[in-house]
């Protein structure tokens, strides 16, 4: 079993569109919890990080991390084209050794 | 200027060559990393470094190895290239920071294909 998986999609949705994108992990050490993002010919960037359960805002995306059920969750509101990207999930048990990716979700947001 | 630049960004060459993919940074991080990214398998951890004298091995060190020449430079070789090692290469860096998480910061990538 692999420690986290991430749909892969692709998802394509319109533009103003609420997007939800998700990773199931297995790993119950896992402390905290980031969400990537990567254009495509570019490096991936941090977009987000959540430690421990609860929710975090920055602007129109919001994390979610439910460790009970092992799932977290980023919410994209009134996506812009520019969000087309593909979206990695990751996470580490806070000791630095290791980022555990997921395999990325790629978004395209139509005009 | 990147503060995370790796070279080449492209290479293609032929099974059993000797290939260096290298990496530097000027963020004066101590922690440096080598992952590959393949379609359907997302970033995998090949090797690590928290300083110039240590080397620890990721989830996918086979046929793998690296060099830390400097606290800014991370190089990692292919002794014998193979086809199953062509993917997408990044170099990432991180900070010891007051918290144990610390962001990486990704380089641009290296396409690496193996005929």
């Amino acid at each position: 079993q692999k420690e986290v998986e991430q749909d892969p999609g692709p998802l394509s949705v319109p533009e103003g569109a609420i997007v939800s994108l998700n990773c199931t992990y297995s790993n119950s050490a896992f402390q905290y919890f980031m969400w990537y993002r990567q254009y495509s010919r570019k490096g991936p960037e941090l977009l987000m990080y959540t430690y421990s359960s609860g929710n975090k805002e920055d602007g129109r995306f919001t994390a979610q991390v439910d460790k009970s059920s092992k799932y977290i969750s980023l919410f994209i509101r009134d996506s812009q084209p520019s969000d087309s990207a593909t979206y990695l999930c990751a996470m580490t048990t806070g000791t630095g050794n290791q980022f555990y990716f997921g395999t990325g979700t790629s978004l395209t947001v139509i005009p | 200027d990147a503060d995370v630049t790796q070279t080449p960004r492209n290479r293609i060459t032929k099974t059993g060559k000797r290939i260096m993919l290298e990496c530097s940074q000027t963020k004066g991080h101590d922690r440096m990393y080598w992952y590959r990214q393949d379609p359907g398998l997302g970033l995998r951890l090949i090797y690590y470094s928290f300083d110039v004298k240590d080397i620890n091995k990721g989830e996918i060190s086979d046929g793998y190895s690296v060099s830390r020449q400097a606290q800014a430079k991370f190089s990692l070789s292919l002794e014998s290239a193979i086809p199953n090692q062509t993917a997408l290469y990044f170099c990432a860096t991180s900070d010891l920071g007051a918290f144990s998480y610390n962001e990486q910061f990704f380089g641009p990538g290296t396409r690496l294909t193996v005929l």
